[in-house]
């Protein structure tokens, strides 16, 4: 069990671009969740995944932002057109589900838009 | 978006000193977690509880699941410098289908231990 590992760790970009993150779960865990963090607040939803069905967005998730999990595996999360206010740290978790689910986070992504 | 309301904000103690802190909410949940992060790096998860009363034990660490469903708080015995970090409480709902859904975080509790 290996943990769920992000890439990158860092990125820099300048607005306008468009940026891609990298998720790869616990395997065989079925469930995989974007989160997002601003400084000096905790992480917010902003989407999951069981298997590869997108199951819920959060209305954080403005129509610039897409993801995806077209095996059922690893993930990716793409911002496109990126604003300043996408600053931020994007967390991604999974878990097995169930009635005693527990999402363990992977170390995120930090993102600077300048 | 929504967040739970988490106190205290921050705390300085000295090493050895016990640490309580504690959330609520003013809905109730089906599960609360608590989370430890240092900076840069991924939430940890410390103690996971599932059931409204339960009160869970993990080495120092202390938490339980208010009987409410709307509160949880959690306790360090004995602080040592290696607990600084902030320390998150989370919060999750089951969905309209009968799953679990996605997790609801308090803005944390800041700890910094004097040694």
């Amino acid at each position: 069990d290996t943990g769920v590992s992000q890439d990158p760790r860092h990125k820099i970009t300048k607005r306008g671009q468009n940026v891609t993150f990298r998720c790869d779960p616990i395997s065989e865990h079925n469930r995989l969740y974007w989160y997002r963090q601003t400084l000096g607040q905790g992480p917010e939803f902003l989407t999951y995944f069981q298997n590869e069905a997108q199951l819920e967005k959060s209305r954080l998730l403005s129509d610039r932002f897409s993801a995806e999990r077209p095996k059922g595996s690893f993930s990716t999360l793409e911002i496109q057109r990126t604003e300043q206010g996408d600053s931020a740290m994007y967390l991604c978790a999974s878990s097995v589900g169930g009635m005693e689910e527990t999402q363990y986070f992977g170390p995120g992504t930090r993102l600077l838009v300048l | 978006g929504q967040q739970l309301n988490q106190s205290p904000q921050s705390m300085f103690i000295q090493e050895g000193e016990d640490v309580s802190m504690n959330c609520t909410s003013s809905s109730i949940f089906n599960t609360w977690l608590w989370y430890k992060q240092d900076p840069g790096e991924g939430p940890v998860l410390l103690i996971a509880l599932y059931k409204a009363g339960e009160l869970t034990s993990n080495g120092r660490l202390t938490a339980q699941f208010g009987i409410t469903r709307k509160d949880s708080f959690l306790n360090i015995s004995a602080s040592i410098p290696s607990d600084v970090g902030i320390y998150f409480c989370a919060g999750q709902r089951r969905n309209y289908g009968g799953s679990q859904g996605n997790l609801i975080f308090g803005k944390g509790t800041k700890l910094s231990v004097k040694p």
